[in-house]
């Protein structure tokens, strides 16, 4: 069965400080892959996807993310962290095998300091 | 455009009772989505509408879970009898298309606590 990891429930960083968030999928065939982020008392936004285009991607906010098929991963960066980021962050692949749903997963708290 | 909208954002309700929850997605979109996170773990697909019919609902948990879309634009989903399992929260996307390269639009979520 599809599944996403994201290593680290939690990762705290200092401001200015790069921003590395894990995240490994198992899928048989190539997937999209999205990273999803969830500010305190709002819904899930698009950070950025991977469409079998580029491998680097570049999303909002200064991330992004590279998709490295030989290592099943799509880690999400961010050179320099904002306190703005402060946010749970979500990987999400959808396949075919998957049918019409987004497989996501656990999530990752970013906690940032000044 | 108005974003996806869902209500009530938190609900609190005992054991046995019945709760509705409304999803109004984006206008235009035909495909609606409801999700479920449970707290500590991920979330999870419930179910996916394309206009009033379901085409997907293999995420669903049980019967105690019906979830509606009559004349393909606001969903309902129910919980009857609501169990203390049922708790977490629920989430409603929309997208415009069934290209898997188009990302759902999710609303902020409607936090259910089963006491």
């Amino acid at each position: 069965a599809q599944s996403v990891t994201q290593l680290g429930s939690h990762v705290s960083v200092s401001e200015g400080a790069l921003v590395l968030l894990r995240c490994n999928y198992s899928s048989s065939v190539p997937p999209y892959l999205f990273w999803y982020v969830q500010y305190p008392n709002q819904g899930l936004q698009l950070l950025l996807k991977y469409t079998s285009a580029a491998t680097l991607v570049k999303g909002i906010n200064g991330f992004e993310a590279e998709f490295k098929k030989s290592e099943t991963s799509f880690h999400l960066t961010k050179p320099s962290a904002h306190m703005s980021d402060a946010a749970e962050y979500f990987c999400a692949v959808s396949d075919q095998q998957a049918g019409t749903a987004l497989i996501f997963g656990k999530g990752t708290t970013l906690s940032v300091s000044s | 455009e108005a974003g996806v909208t869902q209500f009530p954002s938190h609900s609190v309700i005992e054991k046995g009772q019945t709760v509705t929850l409304r999803c109004d997605p984006i206008s235009g979109h035909d495909n609606l989505y409801w999700y479920r996170r449970v707290m500590g773990k991920e979330i999870k697909f419930l179910l996916h509408f394309v206009k009033e019919s379901k085409q997907d609902e293999s995420g669903m948990p049980n019967n105690r879970f019906l979830a509606e879309r009559t004349g393909g634009t606001y969903s309902t989903l129910k919980v009857q009898p609501a169990e203390l399992e049922d708790s977490g929260v629920y989430f409603c996307a929309s997208s415009q298309d069934l290209d898997r390269r188009t990302p759902l639009h999710f609303g902020n979520g409607t936090r259910l606590t089963v006491t």
